[in-house]
């Protein structure tokens, strides 16, 4: 049970680049996260997906979107990277029935 | 946007010592969590709070869901070198829905001198 997982791990883009991180649980909980922590402002909700199928945007959705592709997998694209979006990107997921959520390991992505 | 507060920003204190954080909200909030980071993990979860009053302990920690809705701190006891990291509180305000949707503090930076 590897809870959720996160690729890469660590990501250099030159701006305008393009690419997507990747997100995946193995919880089977309905509900997943992206979210990006940049220092001194906590984390902040990009986009969520309240089930298969459905997603919405967060509280800074604009330069990203993303997939949810199945039940386990919610991905994040960048389609043309800019030095705001240099940060630490985290997924998370939750089971129904609570508000816990569940973090995976990070994105370090660096835009120059 | 909703906002939560979170004090002190960071904290360097003597292994042993106590330690307090809190978190405040103009706004009436659902669940209250504490996490913690540590250097280059994702948060991990530490307690959850989902009544008004709630007092609740883990081991060394505790924390408490403010009568008023609009507030929770962490206390942890004793400190040792390993609790060193980066606390996070973080809720669901009251009209979110079912979303799950958290906003978390600013996060509080412990660093623990043995």
């Amino acid at each position: 049970n590897a809870g959720v997982t996160q690729t890469p791990k660590f990501q250099v883009l030159k701006t305008g680049q393009s690419m997507t991180l990747q997100c995946a649980q193995d919880m089977n909980h309905n509900s997943m996260y992206w979210y990006r922590q940049d220092p001194g402002m906590g984390l902040r909700l990009i986009y969520y997906s309240a089930s298969e199928g459905t997603t919405d945007k967060g509280e800074v959705p604009n330069g990203y979107n993303v997939s949810r592709l199945n039940k386990r997998e919610f991905s994040l694209r960048l389609e043309s990277a800019a030095p705001s979006q240099t940060s630490v990107y985290f997924c998370a997921s939750r089971p129904g029935g609570t508000d816990t959520q569940y973090f995976g390991p990070g994105t370090r992505l660096t835009v120059l | 946007g909703q906002q939560l507060n979170q004090s002190p920003q960071s904290m360097f204190i003597q292994e042993g010592e106590d330690v307090s954080m809190n978190c405040t909200s103009s706004s009436i909030f659902n669940t209250w969590l504490w996490y913690k980071q540590d250097p280059g993990e994702g948060p991990v979860l530490l307690i959850a709070l989902y009544k008004a009053g709630e007092l609740t302990s883990n081991g060394r920690l505790t924390a408490q869901f403010g009568i008023t809705r609009k507030d929770s701190f962490l206390n942890i006891s004793a400190s040792i070198p390993s609790d060193v990291g980066i606390y996070f509180c973080a809720g669901t305000f009251y009209g979110s829905s079912n979303t799950g949707k958290l906003i978390f503090g600013q996060g509080t930076t412990l660093q623990v001198k043995p």
